[in-house]
């Protein structure tokens, strides 16, 4: 009964890495979706996706790229990382929308030096 | 465009007070919902309550009460009694129509001290 699991839990990076956060979630939900929280600014929707195959935009999309080869996956990559991008990640998912209960996973904590 | 607004952006109480935290959200939806999470110190999100626009009963669960009024767009969340594991950040959060974002207020971090 695993829910929405996030890999990894912590990273650090050196400006200019790559690297690529796993969502995997067990409860075969359709919509999926990746969140940064910062400090005083809440969770903001980076990309989201609608279903297998799909992705798409959210509000603070650049620097980041995502798939979405598998139902229960949802990639969120970074493929040059930035000090900007520092921050704790969040993956989320919800059985057929937006206006549901998202199903959180517990976060991963991202460091670029 | 939706908007969230938190004002509170820390509130202290010393335990078994009484606490309100208020949320206003803006939006053009005529269906939308509103949520209320939670994030401890531990870090995960943990969901509180979700309201639809056409239901503005208010609602109560154990020493948590929730006040919705679509006349001022306000959706204020209160603890009666509060406690000690009460500390933490809360979120309020929008989502309406076809949009599929939902748009968090920037929290407001309680502390109830013993």
């Amino acid at each position: 009964n695993a829910g929405v699991t996030q890999t990894p839990k912590f990273r650090v990076l050196k400006t200019g890495q790559s690297m690529t956060l796993l969502c995997a979630q067990d409860m075969n939900h359709e919509y999926m979706y990746w969140y940064r929280q910062d400090p005083g600014m809440g969770l903001r929707l980076i990309h989201y996706s609608v279903g297998e195959g799909t992705t798409a935009k959210g509000e603070v999309p650049d620097g980041y790229n995502v798939s979405r080869l598998k139902k229960q996956n949802f990639l969120l990559g970074l493929e040059s990382a930035a000090p900007s991008q520092t921050s704790v990640y969040f993956c989320a998912s919800t059985r057929q929308g937006i206006w549901e209960v998202q199903h959180f996973g517990d976060g991963t904590r991202l460091s670029i030096l | 465009a939706q908007k969230v607004t938190q004002a509170q952006t820390e509130i202290s109480v010393v335990e078994k007070e009484d606490v309100t935290l208020d949320c206003v959200y803006e939006t053009r939806d005529t269906t939308y919902y509103l949520f209320w999470y939670k994030q401890p110190p531990s870090g995960e999100l943990v969901f509180l309550i979700r309201r639809n626009s056409f239901d503005e009963q208010n609602e109560i669960s154990g020493r948590y009460s929730w006040n919705f009024q679509k006349s001022t767009s306000s959706f204020n969340f209160t603890i009666t009694a509060s406690q000690v594991v009460d500390s933490a950040v809360y979120f309020c959060a929008l989502s309406g129509g076809s949009n599929y974002k939902l748009t968090f207020g920037k929290g407001t971090l309680l502390t109830v001290n013993p």
